[in-house]
């Protein structure tokens, strides 16, 4: 079975431009979640959504940040504008429910120059 | 404010002997316990699970959980080089489904 698809592996692009990462999770799986990752600050969550329904953007550092989810099988984080801090490993994950493990994708390597 | 704490290490140890990584959480309705195991420049992958007080044994790992003492542990036997990596705890809290993150326990596998 595929698991959590994400694209693109790697993005760099330069400040202000827009960015777009995209998540294919694991067929069956009710709950996304997206995740960013650097060395200080560890595993942050950033967003998490449940048969395609935003639960909780708490994590969304600010209003650059958005995320959608159109259908089970397919969701964006977007950044606009992006900047250098924004620069970290964006993780997607998926669970078949929510009390129940979380399968991470590859993840994308944004930099932002 | 719901944590989960891990001391950073890096933890050494000599290859065959036993690894053991622990983790304590805050919040007593957790209901849920898993480490993850992560490659530098690779993403999170689940090793083990754990939902009640006891022993869970998989192969050469085994989690531990302590609900009074809220405490997870996880122990290597027979600890390979392959092991070296970043264990990574999540806690689980059935209210809002979010998994609560350790910082991770960078652990070496000396041969």
């Amino acid at each position: 079975d595929a698991g959590v698809i994400q694209s693109p592996r790697h993005e760099v692009t330069e400040m202000g431009q827009e960015v777009t990462l995209r998540c294919k999770p694991i067929s069956g799986h009710d709950y996304l979640f997206w995740y960013r990752q650097t060395m200080m600050r560890g595993l942050e969550l950033l967003i998490y959504f449940n048969n395609n329904v935003p639960i909780d953007d708490s994590g969304m550092p600010e209003d650059r940040f958005s995320a959608k989810m159109p259908n089970a099988s397919f969701s964006t984080l977007k950044i606009q504008p992006s900047e250098p801090r924004d620069s970290a490993v964006y993780f997607c994950a998926s669970s078949p429910q929510g009390s129940q493990p979380q399968h991470f994708g590859d993840g994308t390597r944004l930099s932002i120059l | 404010q719901k944590e989960v704490e891990q001391n950073s290490g890096p933890l050494s140890v000599p290859e065959g002997a036993i690894a053991s990584l622990n983790c304590t959480y805050s919040d007593r309705g957790s209901q849920s316990f898993f480490w993850y195991r992560q490659y530098s420049g690779k993403s999170p992958e689940l090793i083990m699970s754990i939902y009640s007080n006891g022993d869970k044994e998989d192969g050469r790992f085994t989690a531990q959980l302590n609900k009074a003492s809220q405490y997870v542990s996880l122990l290597i036997r027979d600890s390979q080089p392959s092991d070296s990596a970043t264990y990574l705890c999540a806690v689980n809290i059935w209210s809002n489904y979010q998994l609560i993150w350790g910082a991770g326990t960078k652990l070496i596998i000396k041969p």
